[in-house]
């Protein structure tokens, strides 16, 4: 049994709103990885971390900023939402020698007014 | 670029009856491939995986899945399909600079 966490599941606030979206892992896994997950879209990778103080942009640019200060701990940060960041985020771990087995939390939907 | 495509947005099936779910890949080397479901509400889950080796490989949940590299696809059955199934199910590639690469998604309905 994966254990991820993703807080808040939902969130709904207005724009120009500072938001953190919460991920942790009690697994030990080095590597971290944020998705955005849209209806009838393939998942998007946002960030991903090796390891701590590791960051690295994905393939979809985002104005979110993420940081790896603590191996469990990798949350993602939104300075001024706006409604196009309306989506779902999908955290995600796994080992640092896997190739593709990851581990998903749940997801935080979030939506902007 | 490295792709998948999963050509069937929804698919409907009768319980007890057989599934097939489509997956094509495009990448130029020998790919990692990957079955994730995704149940209402939840994150996604490894149902299975092809790294080498054996063509037909076997999941969780009484899935499996066959790579045919002539047809760059890896395509998900079952051979008898539950209603605790439904579920939105994601075809992968690794593309091996530590990232996955999804499809689209095909959501299974399964009717009574």
């Amino acid at each position: 049994e994966a254990d991820i966490y993703q807080t808040p599941r939902y969130l709904v606030i207005g724009t120009g709103k500072k938001i953190t979206l919460e991920c942790s892992q009690t697994m030990g896994h080095d590597k971290m990885y944020w998705y955005q997950q849209d209806p009838g879209m393939e998942l998007h990778l946002i960030h991903y971390s090796y390891g701590v103080n590791s960051t690295e942009k994905g393939d979809l640019s985002s104005e979110s900023t993420v940081s790896r200060i603590r191996t469990e701990h990798f949350p993602l940060t939104l300075e001024s939402a706006r409604p196009s960041h309306t989506s779902q985020y999908l955290c995600a771990s796994s080992e640092f020698a896997s190739t593709g087995e990851l581990f998903f939390g749940e997801g935080s939907r979030l939506t902007v007014l | 670029a490295q792709s998948v495509t999963q050509p069937d947005i929804h698919i409907t099936v009768s319980e007890g009856a057989s599934l097939e779910l489509r997956c094509n890949y495009s990448y130029g080397a020998t790919p990692y491939l990957f079955w994730y479901v995704q149940s209402p509400g939840q994150g996604l889950q490894l149902l299975l995986k092809y790294f080498s080796g054996d063509t037909l490989v076997q999941g969780i949940k009484g899935f499996e899945a066959e790579f045919k590299r002539s047809q760059s696809s890896f395509n998900l059955r079952k051979p008898s399909v539950h209603w605790s199934d439904a579920a939105e199910y994601f075809c992968a590639v690794h593309t091996g600079f530590q990232k996955l690469v999804f499809g689209t998604g095909t959501r299974l309905l399964v009717s009574p």
